[in-house]
């Protein structure tokens, strides 16, 4: 185990609703990273929030969007969902963004179907 | 934009033996870091070994190790002993250094994982 946790483990919705992911991080990370992966690949990069200020973004749409609180915990919101936003998201937290300890540390995931 | 190919999408080995896990990377950064991540059937994704490229010493930890090219940008992980709980896809995944002081508006922390390799260990 991690120490991250995410929430809720399965989610079903139907096209053009929003969903709204949560994670917890690891006690005394700073840096919040989110992936989606497909079913059989690898993750694919969203964006990183670092210090409540996102710090980087992936090939995604504005209709991803994100949060971090001061608690360090996060928030992944998805506008207008598709039928191909239905994947794993992943969650990761790190002691920093860059640097030598920036080893990320990956929650359970939050299953995402979109019908 | 930094690339990780995983050529293997299936291993399998008999448990107590050995097996490769073959990744190569492509890059045009000199700092960075490479990563093996394992999958599991219950899906959270665990750090296995972490390899920083201005180390040329392979990294180990315990039954895994890797083997680091860095001129043929080759990172290749070795389990020896193989476990029936190393059952698993395996993910490389490279990520760039980056000073913390540093941070406004760069992609700090990106990992970009491979296509993985699913490792079945049979008893």
């Amino acid at each position: 185990e991690t120490g991250v946790t995410q929430s809720p483990t399965h989610l079903i919705k139907t096209r053009g609703q929003q969903v709204t992911l949560r994670c917890s991080s690891q006690s005394g990370h700073n840096t919040v990273s989110w992936y989606q992966q497909a079913l059989g690949q690898g993750p694919q990069f969203i964006f990183q929030y670092y210090r409540e200020e996102e710090n980087g973004r992936g090939n995604f749409p504005p209709r991803f969007s994100g949060l971090q609180f001061p608690n360090y915990s996060s928030e992944l919101n998805v506008n207008a969902l598709e039928l191909d936003d239905s994947a794993l998201y992943l969650c990761a937290s790190s002691l920093v963004p860059g640097g030598p300890r920036k080893t990320q540390y990956f929650g359970p995931g939050t299953r995402l179907l979109v019908l | 934009a930094q690339t990780v190919t995983q050529s293997q999408p299936e291993m399998s080995v008999q448990e107590a033996e050995t097996v490769t896990l073959s990744c190569t990377y492509d890059t045009s950064e000199s700092n960075y870091y490479l990563f093996w991540y394992k999958q599991p059937p219950s899906r959270q994704m665990i750090l296995v070994i972490r390899q920083e490229a201005y180390k040329q010493q392979n990294a180990t930890e315990n039954r895994f190790s890797v083997n680091f090219q860095k001129a043929a940008k080759s990172f290749s992980l070795k389990i020896s002993d193989s476990q029936l709980g190393d059952t698993a896809m395996y993910f490389c995944a490279f990520m760039k250094h980056a000073r913390l002081a540093n941070a406004g508006g760069t992609s700090y922390g990106k990992l970009t994982f491979g296509q993985g390799t699913i490792l079945t260990v049979h008893p």
